[in-house]
């Protein structure tokens, strides 16, 4: 079936460090991704997407990685501030639905 | 401008009782979905559509009914309200396939 996996459930970084939010795909007919952020209360909020024809896209402090070798998607965040603290969703776009995976939290600590 | 727009933000229901849960977008997008969070998990879908008029199941679709009534507006509906239909929903709208989904507040209901 369709499905989205994430590694790890929790990630905490330091302040200033990089963080790397990895997640697995299962269904090789997705062509688009993407990575949102939802915050204590609120809706998801969207981070970056990526076509399924780029390995690689780079915006302010976040890039995404594509492999579809072997179906991963991660997305880096560069210094990471108090800021960033949320739940990190992946999601892939295998026909007109968006299917979400669990979710990483990251919390970030001085 | 508004976004996507959710009603009623909290909602307390008795099991058995039913309700719809609405959802505008202002963005002329053509599709629009409806999502539930349990605590400490993902997004689930429940309903979605594509394009006015067309209406599909998703991944938790058992317990509800969704009406696209025109370009703008999904509702969602719980014909008859269980405990576990306890949770937080979403409602999204994008332009189409592969392109950005925005989201709305969310509603709280909580089924008692």
């Amino acid at each position: 079936g369709e499905s989205v996996g994430l590694h790890l459930p929790t990630l905490s970084v330091q302040e200033g460090d990089n963080s790397i939010i990895n997640c697995a795909y299962s269904n090789s007919a997705s062509d688009y991704f993407i990575w949102y952020k939802q915050e204590s209360g609120k809706g998801p909020q969207f981070i970056i997407d990526i076509r399924s024809n780029m390995d690689k896209r780079q915006g302010q402090r976040v890039t995404v990685l594509l492999n579809k070798t072997v179906k991963h998607l991660s997305l880096q965040i560069a210094a990471t501030q108090p800021g960033d603290s949320a739940v990190y969703f992946c999601a892939e776009n295998p026909t007109d639905k968006l299917i979400f995976g669990t979710g990483t939290r990251l919390q970030v600590f001085p | 401008n508004a976004g996507v727009t959710q009603t009623p933000k909290f909602q307390v229901l008795k099991t058995g009782q039913s309700m719809t849960l609405q959802c505008a977008q202002d963005m002329n997008h053509n599709s629009m979905y409806w999502y539930r969070q349990d605590p400490g998990m993902g997004l689930r879908l429940i309903y979605y559509s594509a394009s006015e008029g067309t209406t599909d199941k998703g991944e938790v679709p058992n317990g509800y009914n969704v009406s696209r009534l025109n370009k703008r507006e999904f509702s969602l509906r719980l014909e008859s309200a269980a405990p576990s239909q306890t949770s937080v929903y979403f409602c999204a709208s994008s332009d189409g396939t592969a392109t950005e989904a925005f989201f709305g507040q969310g509603t709280r209901l909580t089924v008692v």
